[in-house]
């Protein structure tokens, strides 16, 4: 029982550039929840989605867009890689309104 | 407009002792606050929660007060261990799918 994984850990992009970040949950969550951290800030929602096939906006979606083509699967999209997306990301999955389970992150950098 | 307000960024105590880290927050909907725990270079991990129908829940050195008059949380931690060094965020879940509003977050540092 893996948890919550993510792919990569680590990534530098140059600006323009795309990529998927790639979030996978082995607990049979419907919730699942992209997150960004930057420095002396909480983390902040990007978009989320409540079951396979669904998804919506969080806080801060502007410049990221996902997928949730299958239930264990959640990708999230930088079609063009900015400065300001500089950010670790954070995915997240629950079964229920409380507690989620976050994955360990990936560190991105936008040079 | 935070809804959630972490107002220590940092806080050090001596092992041993008790740490009081605050929360205040500013919307009346919200039902139920969660803590979490960071170490860096990893995810969040949860610690402990309280409902808003309680003031008080405990779990074995971790006791969450909650006072909805004043909108307030505090997680005390006693006795504070070195491993307890990390970033406590108050996390209260709202919205369609309850997703998190994170504070901005306290560090901190259990010296031995």
């Amino acid at each position: 029982n893996a948890g919550v994984t993510q792919t990569p850990k680590f990534r530098v992009l140059k600006t323009g550039q795309s990529m998927t970040l790639l979030c996978a949950q082995d607990m049979n969550h419907e919730y699942m929840y992209w997150y960004r951290q930057d420095p002396g800030m909480g983390l902040r929602l990007i978009h989320y989605s409540v079951g396979e096939g669904t998804t919506a906006k969080g806080e801060v979606p502007d410049g990221y867009n996902v997928s949730r083509l299958k239930k264990q699967n959640f990708l999230l999209g930088l079609e063009s890689a900015a400065p300001s997306q500089t950010s670790v990301y954070f995915c997240a999955s629950s079964w229920d309104y409380y507690e989620q389970y976050f994955g360990p992150g990936t560190r991105l950098t936008v040079t | 407009d935070q809804q959630v307000k972490q107002n220590s960024p940092s806080l050090s105590v001596q092992e041993g002792r008790i740490s009081i880290l605050n929360c205040d927050y500013t919307n009346s909907m919200f039902d139920y606050f969660l803590w979490y725990k960071k170490y860096p270079a990893e995810g969040p991990t949860f610690l402990i929660s309280i409902s808003s129908i309680k003031d008080k829940n405990e779990d074995g050195r971790f006791t969450v007060f909650l006072n909805k008059s004043a909108k307030h949380l505090s997680l005390h931690i006693v006795p504070s261990q070195p491993g307890d060094s990390a970033v406590y965020f108050c996390a209260p879940p709202a919205g369609s799918a309850r997703q998190l509003t994170f504070g901005s977050g306290t560090q901190l540092t259990v010296l031995p």
